[in-house]
């Protein structure tokens, strides 16, 4: 079974300044998706980001961006210029195709993250 | 365009009761699946509904159930309903089975008493 593992509870980082979130996941297979969702005060889960393992190129989405090294089965998360709006809990998932029998999300047991103005 | 709607958003029960929550996925999607949130066991997959079928369930008792309409909006119901019960219940929409980006709604919080 595929399992996510985010080893920081808590973080948290000025405003302005960089931050980056760990995930480390273990699977068997070589293909499959990542992802990092925040979850605000307000509950709903946001997507942040999405990487294909099939892809070399780290995916970047605006100040978010991430370290995917397959090999390490690492996935982190780098939040630049960190905003008072970054503020929540932050959950690695991990995902596999289409037709390997179990497409559901598997997540980490999340981050939270303070921005201290 | 709407997002995904849950509803209600709060919600209290007795034990033994039984409660229904409601799931309408983004206009377009077919693919809806549930998850339970509590602090103890984080979030965790219950089912996943496509074109009204089941194509996957997590490890729950079969207390958990659900089903899915043919305009793709989607129910889960616990029967007698237990202390541990007590979560966030999400729900994900996305377009089609093999597209993987799915879209949350804000949650149906269940408190069993």
């Amino acid at each position: 079974a595929q399992t996510v593992t985010q080893s920081q509870p808590e973080m948290s980082v000025q405003e302005a300044e960089t931050v980056t979130l760990s995930c480390t996941y273990d699977t068997s297979e070589s293909d499959y998706y990542l992802f990092w969702y925040k979850q605000p005060p307000s509950r709903q889960m946001i997507l942040v980001i999405r990487q294909e393992a099939y892809k070399q190129q780290n995916a970047t989405e605006n100040r978010f961006s991430v370290n995917f090294q397959k090999a390490a089965k690492s996935f982190s998360l780098k939040i630049s210029d960190s905003q008072l709006g970054d503020a929540a809990m932050y959950f690695c998932a991990y995902r596999t195709p289409l037709g390997f029998g179990n497409e559901k999300l598997t997540f980490g047991t999340g981050t939270r993250l303070t921005i201290i103005p | 365009k709407a997002g995904v709607t849950q509803t209600p958003r709060y919600l209290i029960k007795t034990r033994g009761q039984q409660v229904t929550l409601s799931c309408s996925p983004i206009s377009g999607h077919r693919s809806v699946s549930w998850y339970q949130q509590t602090p103890g066991q984080g979030l965790q997959f219950l089912f996943e509904y496509f074109s009204e079928t089941q194509r996957n369930k997590g490890n729950f008792p079969g207390r958990f159930s659900g089903r899915q309409f043919s305009n793709s909006r989607s129910e889960m119901n616990v029967s007698t309903l237990e202390l541990g019960d007590s979560a966030l219940y999400l729900c994900a929409s996305s377009l089609s089975a093999v597209n993987t980006e799915a879209f949350f709604g804000q949650g149906t919080r269940l408190t069993v008493v």
